[in-house]
């Protein structure tokens, strides 16, 4: 079975601080994708990154990095000079087979992330 | 394009009613899904289509039934509808059902079953 843990429930962090958020899978598929989705106050769900098992980077897009490995299961998020628009609960989400040739996402419990002013 | 767009918003049901949430999106995905988020938790799969006519259910189909007739429109029916159907709905499309492809999300539907 899949499964997907964000062990921090919430954190705060005072703007411009960098914040990491941790996520951590389990899967038997050798071929696997990751995602973060950010949910604002607003509620709609907004895609961010996503990596995947064969290309173990860390990449970097603006003022959001990741940090993949498969080594310990672990594809951590970076908000780099954090804003009070950060603000927002965030998933991590697994990609896995669903059947019929189709694909579902396994999502965490989510990290909330308050940024002080 | 408006995405993925959900009616109603918010809606208040007693036990035992039914109601059907709706679910349109205009990029021509093939796949919607069906999602329910409960507080402090993450999302749970539904149901979900791979192409009109076709559906299959997810992780917690239990008390929902869904159609696809159309491309556009995955409605989500809720039967007989309990305090444990308390939640709020996401919908979802993506272009295609292989495991790279991003899924974007409709706002959402706050229900509450009393």
């Amino acid at each position: 079975a899949q499964k997907v843990t964000q062990a921090q429930t919430e954190i705060s962090v005072v703007e411009k601080e960098d914040v990491t958020l941790d996520c951590v899978y389990e899967t038997r598929d050798t071929t696997y994708y990751l995602f973060w989705y950010k949910q604002p106050p607003s509620g709609e769900l907004v895609f961010l990154i996503r990596g995947n098992s064969f290309d173990e980077q860390n990449e970097i897009s603006g003022r959001y990095s990741w940090n993949f490995q498969k080594s310990t299961s672990s594809f951590n998020f970076t908000i780099t000079a954090s804003q009070v628009v950060d603000s927002a609960v965030y998933f991590c989400a697994l990609s896995e087979p669903s059947g019929a040739g189709s694909y579902q996402l396994t999502f965490g419990k989510g990290t909330k992330l308050s940024v002080i002013p | 394009n408006a995405g993925v767009t959900q009616t109603p918003k918010f809606r208040i049901l007693k036990i035992g009613q039914s109601m059907t949430l709706q679910c349109a999106q205009d990029m021509n995905h093939n796949y919607m899904y069906w999602y329910r988020q409960d507080p402090g938790m993450g999302l749970k799969l539904i149901y979900y289509s791979v192409g009109a006519g076709i559906t299959d259910k997810g992780e917690v189909p239990n008390g929902y039934n869904v159609s696809r007739s159309t491309t556009e429109d995955f409605p989500l029916r809720l039967e007989l509808a309990a305090p444990s159907q308390t939640s709020v709905y996401f919908c979802a499309s993506s272009y295609s059902g292989v495991n790279y492809n991003e899924q974007f999300f409709g706002p959402g539907t706050r229900l509450t079953v009393l």
